[in-house]
């Protein structure tokens, strides 16, 4: 199963983009990047999915590199409420199967 | 109305016992999931079913055994609970389990074996 790699942490200025990385180098052309986030103990909520193009939705962009190795999660508008464990996930082998990884713990500050 | 809901919330029990948790997913999906985050917050899936058929079994002890009565429900029994149970365990729900199907997540249920 491919893996990703995340930055444990980060910080963001309430207003400013959060720009969130995700390591995905042995992922396989035809598996999915996911990015869910977790608020305090809530379960993990849906915020965008991806193949190679770069996709936008109502709560952030997606941009996947050419390579399809590495992808960035942006919030363009941090806000005091986006403060979560974002993770980013590959699914497995052109499945459902949803491969998580560790998650980076987001701090939007005032 | 809530999407997917698990009961209970909370769910403290001896080592030893037997355990069930509930799921119930009011979104019409075909496709249930059982996840497991553990102490380090890392999340990893342990069942799938899609219209009441297992689709994914993960490498999880037998002693875990989901059952779905229909495809709006998907309960999780653990028989001769360890310590290393103790989790958060999600339910999730999908429309047709497709790669491209958001899941949608309930609110965990976080089970703590003394």
């Amino acid at each position: 199963d491919a893996k990703t790699t995340q930055p444990p942490s980060m910080d963001c200025a309430e207003g400013r983009a959060a720009n969130l990385p995700c390591n995905h180098s042995t992922i396989s052309g035809n598996e999915y990047v996911y990015w869910y986030r977790q608020i305090h103990s809530q379960g993990p909520q849906y915020i965008i999915h991806g193949l190679k193009n770069n996709e936008t939705n109502e709560m952030a962009s997606l941009i996947i590199t050419e390579d399809r190795k590495s992808s960035t999660l942006i919030l363009p508008h941090a806000t005091l409420r986006d403060t979560a464990v974002y993770y980013c996930a590959i699914t497995a082998f052109n499945t459902d199967k949803l491969i998580f990884g560790t998650g980076t713990r987001l701090q939007v500050f005032p | 109305d809530t999407a997917v809901s698990q009961t209970p919330k909370y769910l403290v029990t001896q080592m030893g016992n037997d355990k069930s948790i509930k799921c119930e997913q009011n979104l019409g999906h075909d496709t249930m999931y059982w996840y497991k985050q553990d102490s380090k917050k890392f999340l990893k899936i342990m069942f799938s079913y899609n219209n009441k058929e297992l689709i994914i079994n993960e490498t999880v002890p037998n002693r875990f055994s989901p059952k779905s009565p229909d495809k709006a429900h998907l309960n999780l029994h653990i028989n001769s609970l360890e310590l290393g149970d103790s989790a958060v365990y999600f339910c999730a729900s999908s429309q047709d389990g497709r790669v491209t199907d958001t899941q949608y997540f309930g609110p965990g249920t976080r089970l703590t074996v003394l």
